[in-house]
């Protein structure tokens, strides 16, 4: 069975960065995209981006672009994403998540269990 | 980007009554080599992570009761509660995968009447 862990929770300041990861067990790890998602509380849900481990491409949402850098190492199946230059708007949750089909990003059929950042002077 | 709308925003139920949650994608998400709906809905309870429902816009995922129903094709779907149950109590959301960025509907908040 598939399971992603992620990395605790995060207090950062303002204009400072953040990096989450996402330990990756069961399943094979490189064929399959990992997208990451965040919520804000009490909001609805947004994708950052993902990367296909294989490929080691990311692809990211525009909004983020510049911003953020997704990552992943097949060596220890965890992937990574960091997001510079935080403001008070990127406080949410963050999650990483992995469909079923290989070599495409499709429904999101496992997820982690969310990293709590909280951005705040 | 593909722009995800869904209505109604919040809905109450009756315990055993029939909840219907709509979603519109702005362009059509029917994949023509495979003739696939790129169309999945999630169930997300409170304190908790998303939980794939329906993928290819009706295919039930293994161990979803079967009261949770999908339907549609292209740019209009529906995601019905046949008999809402006190533990469907959660917000669901569609979501396309036609085309990155993947894009996620509002939300509907589901709620015992």
């Amino acid at each position: 069975q598939v399971q992603l862990v992620q990395s605790g929770t995060e207090i950062k300041k303002p204009g400072s960065s953040v990096k989450v990861s996402c330990k990756a067990s069961g399943g094979t790890f490189s064929s399959y995209a990992i997208s990451w998602v965040r919520q804000a509380p009490g909001r609805g849900l947004e994708w950052i981006g993902g990367i296909i481990p294989f490929f080691a491409t990311a692809d990211y949402a525009q909004k983020f672009q510049g911003r953020v850098t997704i990552t992943a190492y097949e060596s220890t199946t965890t992937a990574y994403m960091e997001l510079n230059n935080l403001k008070s708007e990127d406080t949410a949750f963050y999650y990483c998540a992995r469909g079923n089909l290989r070599d495409a990003y499709t429904s999101l059929n496992y997820w982690g269990q969310g990293t709590l950042v909280t951005v705040s002077s | 980007d593909i722009v995800m709308t869904q209505s109604p925003d919040s809905l109450a139920v009756s315990l055993g009554e029939r909840a219907t949650i709509n979603c519109k994608s702005s362009q059509s998400v029917l994949y023509s080599s495979n003739n696939r709906n790129h169309l999945t809905w999630y169930q997300q309870r409170p304190g908790q992570p998303p939980k794939l429902l329906i993928s290819w816009a009706s295919t039930r995922e293994s161990g979803v009761p079967d009261r949770f129903s999908g339907s549609g094709s292209g740019t209009d779907f529906t995601l019905t509660i046949s008999s809402l149950q006190a533990e469907d109590v959660a917000v669901y959301y569609c979501q396309q995968h036609f085309t990155t960025p993947l894009t996620f509907g509002g939300g509907t908040k589901v709620e015992i009447k």
